[in-house]
């Protein structure tokens, strides 16, 4: 079945430096990356996802990169402010037009530093 | 629109008891997940709906626990004979199917917090 590996575990940048996170996964078919983004206590939400028909996405400060012959995903955070510190899960999943089974990521938690 | 709403928000159980939790997708949403969160852990896949399809079940950690789904609407986890070891956060997600591969994004539900004394 589908695997994904995060890594780091934990990560902490000063503000306005960038930040890395980085997803393997195991399953070749898988064709479908979003990232969520929780914080204490609170529900996870996306916010930013990509296809596999796509190497790079952006949105303002974020960023996704794909590579899919080696099967990983990045996650990209430039100028990070303290209000980015959150745990940032990656996932994966077979994407159609039901959906698919999507599988996560140990989880990352970022820390900024003001 | 309203998002996914889960139920109870809290439960405090004993050791032994049964307990459901539910949630209420967002309408339209065909598919619907279950994820088990333990305190500072990841997100663990537990079931997969999709539409009138058998579930996924491939995730349920033991026969002690088990899902259900009527149609496209309310979902309901059972756990049997609760353990310690099954506090965590029970998170619900659903997703909208699209149409030429395009299945909509997962949202999340707040989640209910169990806790087995």
């Amino acid at each position: 079945g589908e695997n994904v590996e995060q890594h780091p575990s934990t990560l902490s940048v000063q503000e306005g430096d960038s930040a890395v996170i980085k997803c393997t996964y195991s399953d070749s078919a898988s064709n479908y990356f979003p990232w969520y983004k929780q914080e204490l206590g609170k529900r996870p939400q996306l916010i930013i996802d990509i296809r596999s028909n796509v190497g790079e996405k952006k949105d303002q400060r974020i960023a996704v990169t794909l590579n899919k012959t080696a099967k990983h995903f990045s996650l990209h955070i430039t100028e990070t402010q303290p209000e980015d510190s959150a745990v940032y899960f990656c996932a994966a999943s077979i994407k159609n037009n039901q959906g698919g089974k999507l599988i996560f990521g140990q989880g990352t938690e970022l820390s900024v530093k003001p | 629109g309203a998002g996914v709403s889960q139920s109870p928000s809290n439960k405090v159980t004993e050791k032994g008891k049964d307990v459901e939790l539910r949630c209420d997708p967002i309408s339209g949403h065909t598919a619907l997940y279950w994820y088990r969160q333990r305190l500072g852990q990841g997100l663990e896949f537990l079931i997969y709906f999709q539409g009138n399809s058998a579930p996924d079940k491939s995730g349920l950690p033991s026969d002690r626990f088990s899902a259900e789904r009527t149609g496209e609407s309310v979902s309901t986890l059972t756990i049997q004979r609760t353990q310690q070891e099954d506090s965590a956060v029970y998170l619900c997600a659903s997703r909208l199917a699209g149409g030429g591969g395009r299945a909509g994004s997962p949202f999340f539900g707040p989640g209910t917090r169990l806790t087995v004394l």
